[in-house]
């Protein structure tokens, strides 16, 4: 069935040091993929999405590419900041029926960063 | 603030009460959907509505159901609660399936 397999956390980095967190996905149709933030004690905030093969989402530094060949699709910053410190969900969205579909998610990545 | 409301933002009750979570979805949405997140599960998706109907439905519980009325708000109700309810429950609303979902802050329920 159609899914997302994440990058188990959790993480940990030092400040200015390379963020990519790992996400594969196997899906039947067409998906859609999405990076979502989870802040603490917040709710999901969409931070970047690409709906079609080589698509990049990029959004407040972070980016991602739809690779279709390898069906994944990493999330990467070059320099992180403390301020990013969350947890990060991979997900796919595909319609299942006429206004019906259906949004798989990983399981979470935990980000801390220390200064 | 996202554009989606939920109600009320924390929920303290006892095993075998029913309770209600209420969601607005963001104007213009017509997609709403109930997910729960707990620590050993994760998110796991329980229902959507699309323009007052059921369209999809995931691991929701039979103590579950939901509804969403003529003006797009949807409620959440649980009913005899039990220890394992407790979780934080989110709502989301979407105007389409490729655009990605807009979550509200959630309603953390425990029950006791």
């Amino acid at each position: 069935g159609d899914s997302v397999t994440q990058m188990e956390g959790p993480v940990t980095l030092s400040e200015e040091a390379f963020l990519t967190i790992n996400c594969t996905y196997t899906a039947t149709g067409y998906p859609s993929l999405f990076w979502y933030v989870q802040y603490p004690g917040e709710g999901l905030q969409l931070l970047l999405k690409a709906t079609k093969a080589d698509d990049k989402g990029s959004n407040k530094g972070f980016e991602a590419t739809y690779r279709k060949e390898t069906t994944s699709f990493h999330l990467e910053k070059g320099s992180v900041q403390v301020s990013d410190s969350a947890v990060y969900f991979c997900a796919l969205s595909l319609p299942v029926a006429a206004g019906a579909n259906n949004l798989f998610f990983g399981t979470g990545t935990r980000l801390t960063v220390i200064p | 603030d996202s554009g989606v409301t939920q109600t009320p933002k924390h929920l303290i009750t006892a095993t075998g009460q029913r309770v209600t979570l209420r969601c607005s979805p963001r104007s213009g949405d017509l997609s709403v959907y109930w997910y729960q997140q707990s620590l050993d599960q994760g998110l796991q998706f329980l229902i959507q509505y699309y323009n007052g109907e059921e369209r999809a439905k995931g691991n929701i519980l039979e103590r579950f159901s939901a509804q969403q009325f003529p003006d797009l708000h949807s409620e959440l109700n649980l009913s005899s609660l039990e220890l394992g309810d407790s979780a934080l429950y989110f709502c989301a609303s979407s105007v389409g399936w490729y655009k990605g979902y807009t979550f509200g802050s959630g309603t953390r329920l425990t029950v006791v």
